[in-house]
């Protein structure tokens, strides 16, 4: 049963440029969320994806965007990188949007560096 | 608005001893509340989770954690430490419908052989 993949899992950019991050679901999981973790930080929410649309968004600026697709993988985007985007990227996923009890499964993260 | 505290930034225990990792909350209304742990250059590892009934939860790896809602605190324990818990731990709440998890800062655990 594969869980939360990501890609890629580390990332050098330039500041100024554009980056996509990828994300598939554990299986059966419908609902697909991002968080940014900056370096001895606790995860911050960015934004959850539920049949194909936004549906909560955290305290993040519009050059954070993303997308869900049909099979439920999702992208974040980000553009005109700052040096304060270097963090460790988790996507988060897990079944149906308005379950609150049910927990995310975390995938390994992808590590973005700006530079 | 919905915050959580991890007041200690690293936890010390011998292999063996009992662990304690403490977390409070703040929040209006009735929170789901979640134990995380992350290992290096890894994901979070969902460990227990509260959402009502018993006081004590019992979790992933022999973990438990205390719900006690008059001192809003959520405190991770296990019995008897392994040099292998030595991880980050996270405490998260969810307040709302959907997967926004307000995460604390995080705590470092070092289990000494």
């Amino acid at each position: 049963d594969a869980g939360v993949t990501q890609s890629p899992t580390h990332l050098i950019k330039t500041r100024g440029q554009q980056v996509t991050l990828r994300c598939s679901p554990k299986s059966g999981h419908d609902t697909v969320s991002w968080y940014q973790q900056a370096l001895g930080q606790g995860p911050q929410f960015i934004f959850q994806y539920y049949e194909e649309e936004e549906r909560q968004r955290g305290n993040f600026p519009d050059r954070f965007s993303g997308h869900q697709f049909p099979n439920y993988s999702s992208e974040l985007n980000v553009n005109a990188l700052l040096l304060g985007d270097s963090a460790l990227y988790l996507c988060a996923s897990s079944w149906g949007d308005r379950v609150r009890r049910s927990p995310l499964h975390f995938g390994n993260g992808t590590r973005l560096t700006v530079t | 608005a919905q915050s959580v505290a991890q007041p200690e930034d690293q936890v010390n225990v011998a292999e063996g001893n009992p662990l304690t990792v403490k977390c409070t909350y703040s929040v209006s209304g009735n929170p789901y509340l979640f134990w995380y742990v992350q290992y290096p250059n890894r994901g979070l590892q969902f460990l227990l989770k509260y959402i009502t009934g018993d006081n004590l939860v019992k979790g992933s790896y022999g973990f438990e954690a205390e719900f006690n809602k008059s001192q809003t605190s959520f405190h991770l324990k296990k019995p008897s430490a392994l040099v292998s818990d030595s991880a980050l731990y996270f405490c998260a709440v969810r307040m709302t419908a959907g997967n926004k998890l307000t995460f604390g800062g995080g705590t470092r655990v070092l289990v000494k052989p």
